[in-house]
């Protein structure tokens, strides 16, 4: 059974950093690419980052292109979001998704607020 | 950017019937375009994917369907448990971006 079990969110001041993870399991993590994507509070879902199977490409939307690196440890199965300078408008359930965006976590909130 | 122009936002249906929602793409994405189910409290659920494909357990009155740039979902014989919003996303290319959303509820 595939599971994608994301952790590492939690409430931080803007201009701090967070790292979420994403551990998977029951499937060859390193055959596929991920993503990560993004639901604000009461709003719709907005796609943040993806990376190749490989881990040597990765996408951004613009907005936060320089300060979110998207990554992974195909030995331990695992995605990553590290997230710097955050602000408020970061603030949003952030999910991690398959390729082909058939599995996704439960998600994780991340609250940006002083 | 690619932009995805979903209607209606917000759609009020009865029980047996039958909905379809629309997805207009503001560039060629060929047959990149997936629809998502989401319940509250829930994480989206995949639909349809290549434009017209049926995911896995996903009863067979969900169709999805190409004209143009037009791309549509379609519930037949309206159930209880399909009220939810429905997003449809291009996956075309990088950014990928996903419509705003349709809510279907109960009439």
């Amino acid at each position: 059974e595939v599971q994608l079990v994301e952790s590492g969110g939690g409430l931080v001041q803007p201009g701090r950093s967070l790292k979420l993870s994403c551990a998977a399991s029951g499937f060859t993590f390193s055959n596929y690419g991920m993503h990560w994507i993004r639901q604000a509070p009461t709003k719709g879902l907005e796609w943040v980052a993806s990376i190749s199977p490989s881990g040597g490409s990765t996408y951004y939307r613009d907005s936060v292109k320089g300060r979110f690196t998207i990554s992974r440890d195909n030995a331990k199965s695992t995605l990553y979001l590290q997230m710097d300078s955050l602000r408020s408008e970061d603030t949003a359930t952030y999910y991690c998704a398959t390729g082909g965006t058939h599995y996704w976590g439960q998600g994780v909130m991340v609250t940006v607020s002083s | 950017d690619i932009q995805m122009t979903q209607s209606p936002s917000s759609l009020p249906a009865s029980l047996g019937d039958r909905v379809t929602i629309t997805c207009r793409a503001s560039q060629d994405i060929g047959n990149y375009l997936r629809w998502f189910q989401q319940k509250p409290g829930k994480s989206p659920r995949l639909m349809i994917y290549g434009a017209t494909n049926l995911a896995n357990g996903v009863p067979s009155r969900f169709s999805g369907s190409r004209s143009g740039s037009d791309y549509s979902l379609t519930i037949n014989s309206l159930e209880s448990e399909d009220m939810a919003i429905y997003y449809c996303l291009q996956h075309n290319e990088y950014p990928y971006t996903f419509g705003a959303g349709t809510k279907l509820e109960l009439k």
